[in-house]
């Protein structure tokens, strides 16, 4: 089962910064958060990733709370390409990836 | 570079017939492989995972099954299909040993049962 609980969509003004939130209270201290986006009918694509530390690359920032217990991801500019489902992610030792049910982000003119 | 192919791209499949997905990855060793199916509207759910030649790990009950005949080369079979074996299928890879890399994933196949 999904370690996450994420709002079922969101939506998100062109231009303006999209928040999206993700609790995940029960991580364990070497799990680490991942954040992927789907668009329709492609596969996942990789957004950005951490394990207590923020985090911040070209597509985003990954703010992650003191505790672990949530996290959110951050597109600062949001474009109608962005428009997508996000899905965060904790991944456990064994190494896979279970997915959720993510956040559907709608980003309007 | 590393790249990850997956073919065909879409496929319709009467009741009954059987199925072969098939699934390569170039330009790394001994990756770790999955399958991933996506129902109409819903999220991904892990199939089949794969740490080495000849190890599955089947993570649902269902009508299908995974082999990997090659360290690059992941398959997704099915004796017969069924109507709700209908789906986004989709194939990936990841670094093995290790939690701090991404999966990496093919465009996917997308298959209608009639």
């Amino acid at each position: 089962d999904a370690k996450t609980t994420q709002p079922t969509s969101m939506d998100c003004a062109e231009g303006r910064a999209a928040n999206l939130p993700c609790n995940h209270s029960t991580i364990s201290g070497n799990e680490y958060v991942y954040w992927y986006r789907q668009i329709h009918s492609q596969g996942p694509q990789y957004i950005i990733h951490g394990l207590k530390n923020n985090e911040t690359n070209e597509m985003a920032s990954l703010i992650i709370t003191e505790d672990r217990k949530s996290s959110t991801l951050i597109l600062p500019h949001a474009t109608l390409r962005d428009t997508a489902v996000y899905y965060c992610i904790v991944r456990p030792n064994t190494d896979k990836l279970i997915f959720g049910t993510g956040t559907r982000l709608q980003v309007f003119p | 570079s590393q790249t990850i192919h997956q073919w065909p791209a879409t496929l319709v499949q009467p009741v009954g017939s059987p199925l072969s997905l098939e699934c390569t990855v170039e330009g790394t060793s001994n990756p770790n492989l999955y399958w991933y199916r996506q129902a109409a509207g819903r999220g991904l759910q892990l199939l089949f995972y794969s740490v080495g030649i000849g190890q599955i790990s089947s993570e649902v009950p269902q009508n299908l099954s995974a082999s990997r005949p090659q360290d690059r080369q992941f398959i997704l079979s099915s004796k017969k299909l069924l109507l709700s074996d209908s789906g986004f299928y989709l194939c990936a890879w990841s670094v093995p040993g290790t939690v701090n890399t991404e999966a990496f994933f093919g465009q996917g196949t997308r298959l209608t049962v009639v």
